[in-house]
């Protein structure tokens, strides 16, 4: 079966540095979508993009993130300058987008710590 | 989006059904019911999802109440490896994001 793969796994970084996570989506998926979950909290919605831009965007997701779908299999997270707060797991998720049948499929996420 | 009500914990013994309950008193009609897990920390698993219609797939049946105020995620037997956090989420339409809440924490024990 199709799966969402994410890399690195595990990423630990110094504040105030850029990190750029990956992701490879489903590939006959048109929607990608990125959520964080800090430890022992939700899983929060950072932001979907569809057709080369932003679709939808919370309050989480400011000016220090960016996203970018660089050729036609990665979708990558961009983290200008980290923070501490932003240590959390990270997923990527991806759908089609034709119809009701169109569940996201998550991948298992990439552990940021920033130090 | 319409929000959710489930309870906070449940317990299951192994090979007895889950029934997992959500209320959605508010959704509307265009709105589906997609139903998540969570194990440990991985990312968060489809298990399935309907409109008004009952679902049943390989995981697991979903019941949806004539009214579609409420639903019922059903576990025909439950293993160890089905203890998780379970997520009901009701979804205006495709490709709009999926709002996650505190969802149900299933423990499933010998």
């Amino acid at each position: 079966e199709p799966e969402v793969t994410q890399t690195p796994s595990h990423q630990v970084t110094q504040m105030g540095q850029e990190v750029i996570l990956r992701c490879v989506p489903i590939s006959n998926h048109l929607y990608f979508y990125w959520y964080r979950q800090i430890l022992g909290q939700k899983v929060e919605f950072l932001v979907s993009f569809y057709n080369n831009e932003i679709s939808e965007k919370s309050e989480i997701f400011d000016d220090q993130f960016s996203v970018e779908r660089p050729d036609g299999s990665n979708f990558t997270l961009k983290i200008r300058s980290t923070k501490l707060e932003d240590s959390a797991m990270y997923f990527c998720a991806s759908s089609l987008k034709q119809g009701d049948n169109s569940p996201l499929h998550f991948g298992n996420g990439t552990r940021l710590t920033v130090t | 989006d319409a929000k959710t009500t489930q309870p906070t914990s449940m317990d299951c013994a192994e090979g007895r059904a889950a029934n997992l309950p959500c209320n959605h008193s508010t959704i509307s009609g265009n709105e589906y019911v997609y139903w998540y897990r969570q194990i440990h920390s991985q990312g968060p698993q489809y298990i399935i999802h309907g409109l008004k219609n009952n679902e049943t797939n390989e995981m697991a049946s979903l019941i949806i109440t004539e009214d579609r105020k409420s639903s019922t995620l059903i576990l025909p037997h439950a293993t160890l490896r089905d203890t998780a956090v379970y997520y009901c989420i009701v979804r205006v339409q495709a490709g709009t994001a999926l709002i996650f809440g505190k969802g149900t924490t299933l423990s499933v024990s010998s």
